[in-house]
């Protein structure tokens, strides 16, 4: 049984570029949801998506924006680079949005803006 | 706004040394408790839920515990492969899918 993937897994972005991070979510699993984790701290939601929508976003700009594809896969997309931005993207997946579900997570990609 | 502080920030044990990881939370209404564990430079690994005071989970060395406002993750007998940092989040009534994490305790047992 497939777990979360994601890709790529290093991805090195000058600032101002624009960048593009995917996910495919656990077999069985319809909701992804993306984290930002900066160096020693632990991850921040960014938002979650469940039916080809955002259904709840967290205290990130405009710039951080995603899409949810019919196959329940998923793309973060970040314009705009800044420095601020370097850390350790992860996805994670579950079966429904509530807050009971167990979210399990992808083995992150990491971001350096230069 | 939903709060988890983890503590200590870092426990450094002897192989067979057995201790306990505080997490403490403020949230409005706990739907649920989550206990993962991440090694450096992988994405965190599902450990336990837990859902009301009083619960308990168990898994080979860890125990979790939870009562109205922490939970502590019990390690009986650590050995050097548990070495790693383990990471409390909780979700609230008003939150529903989005998990709020601590900082994380660097757990390191040495042999």
């Amino acid at each position: 049984d497939a777990g979360v993937t994601q890709s790529p897994t290093h991805l090195i972005k000058t600032r101002g570029q624009q960048v593009t991070l995917r996910c495919s979510p656990k077999s069985g699993h319809d909701t992804v949801s993306w984290y930002q984790q900066a160096l020693g701290q632990g991850p921040q939601f960014i938002f979650q998506y469940y039916e080809e929508e955002e259904r709840q976003r967290g205290n990130f700009p405009d710039r951080f924006s995603g899409h949810q594809f019919p196959n329940y896969s998923s793309e973060l997309n970040v314009n705009a680079l800044l420095l601020g931005d370097s850390a350790l993207y992860l996805c994670a997946s579950s079966s429904g949005t509530g807050a009971t579900d167990t979210q399990y997570f992808g083995p992150g990609t990491r971001l350096t803006v230069l | 706004e939903d709060q988890v502080t983890q503590s200590p920030e870092a426990l450094r044990l002897q192989e067979g040394e057995s201790s306990s990881l505080n997490c403490s939370y403020t949230v409005s209404g706990l739907r649920g408790l989550f206990w993962y564990r991440q090694d450096p430079g992988k994405g965190p690994e599902f450990l336990f839920t837990l859902y009301s005071a009083g619960e308990e989970k168990e898994k080979e060395r860890l125990k979790a515990t939870l009562t109205k406002k922490e939970s502590f993750l019990h390690i009986t007998a650590p050995k050097p492969e548990d070495s790693a940092t383990y990471l409390c989040a909780v979700s609230g009534g008003t939150s529903y899918g989005k998990l709020t994490f601590g900082q994380g305790t660097i757990l390191t047992v040495h042999p």
